[in-house]
């Protein structure tokens, strides 16, 4: 059974600093792997997807997220944090099924804090 | 182009009665899922759909919970009888291919 596993419930970093929020997953073949953003009140938005080719992959809002499968891995990562980037953010996975979209598996989420 | 479009926003009901959620799913998409999220349980995936076909139910909580697709391009998730347990936000989200999914905004059910 796939799963993931974010470790930090909540993160607070000062704007400007860098950020990298971790996950870790479990799952039996090629992982198709993703991060989502959610505001409060909102849906979940794409920040980014991984399921081949180069292991670090950018999104969008200056996100990017580099997968290891040595370490079973796929970290979130900004190199300066904006305060509108305050939210929970969600690592899943699912599998990579062509032509046809299979079910994701979430992670619990990490809530952002940006310091002013 | 629209996204996934999610009614009501809100809805507010006692429990025994019947909720009914609706989902537009985004033009072409040809799968459409249904999630839960409370804050003790977090997401969890309902049912989900692929070219209007149930492929698994396995999260759907009970029988008092059915959904349809009764077109490409339009869900409904039904609770008959709701229960206060059943409070919520539900999520729909639909996807093509490896584009990863796309979410509604959400409905807040509150099971007086």
């Amino acid at each position: 059974a796939q799963s993931v596993t974010q470790p930090d419930i909540h993160i607070t970093v000062s704007e400007g600093a860098s950020l990298e929020l971790r996950c870790n997953y479990s799952y039996g073949a090629t992982p198709y792997l993703f991060w989502y953003v959610q505001s409060p009140g909102q849906g979940l938005q794409l920040l980014l997807k991984y399921f081949s080719g180069d292991t670090l992959v950018q999104g969008i809002k200056g996100f990017e997220a580099e997968f290891k499968r040595s370490q079973s891995s796929f970290n979130l990562r900004k190199p300066s944090v904006h305060w509108s980037d305050a939210a929970e953010y969600f690592c899943a996975v699912g599998s990579l099924n062509t032509g046809t979209a299979s079910k994701l598996t979430f992670g619990t989420g990490t809530r952002l804090q940006v310091m002013l | 182009d629209a996204g996934v479009i999610q009614s009501p926003r809100h809805e507010v009901t006692e429990m025994g009665q019947e909720v009914t959620l609706r989902c537009k799913l985004i033009s072409g998409h040809n799968s459409l899922f249904w999630y839960r999220q409370t804050m003790m349980r977090g997401l969890e995936l309902l049912i989900y759909f692929n070219n209007n076909v149930p492929i698994d139910d396995s999260g759907m909580p009970e029988d008092r919970f059915s959904a349809k697709m009764p077109n490409a391009s339009f869900s409904t998730l039904k609770i008959q009888p709701s229960e206060p347990r059943d409070s919520a936000v539900y999520f729909c989200a639909s996807s093509l291919g490896t584009r990863g999914l796309f979410f509604g905004s959400g409905t807040q059910l509150s099971v007086l």
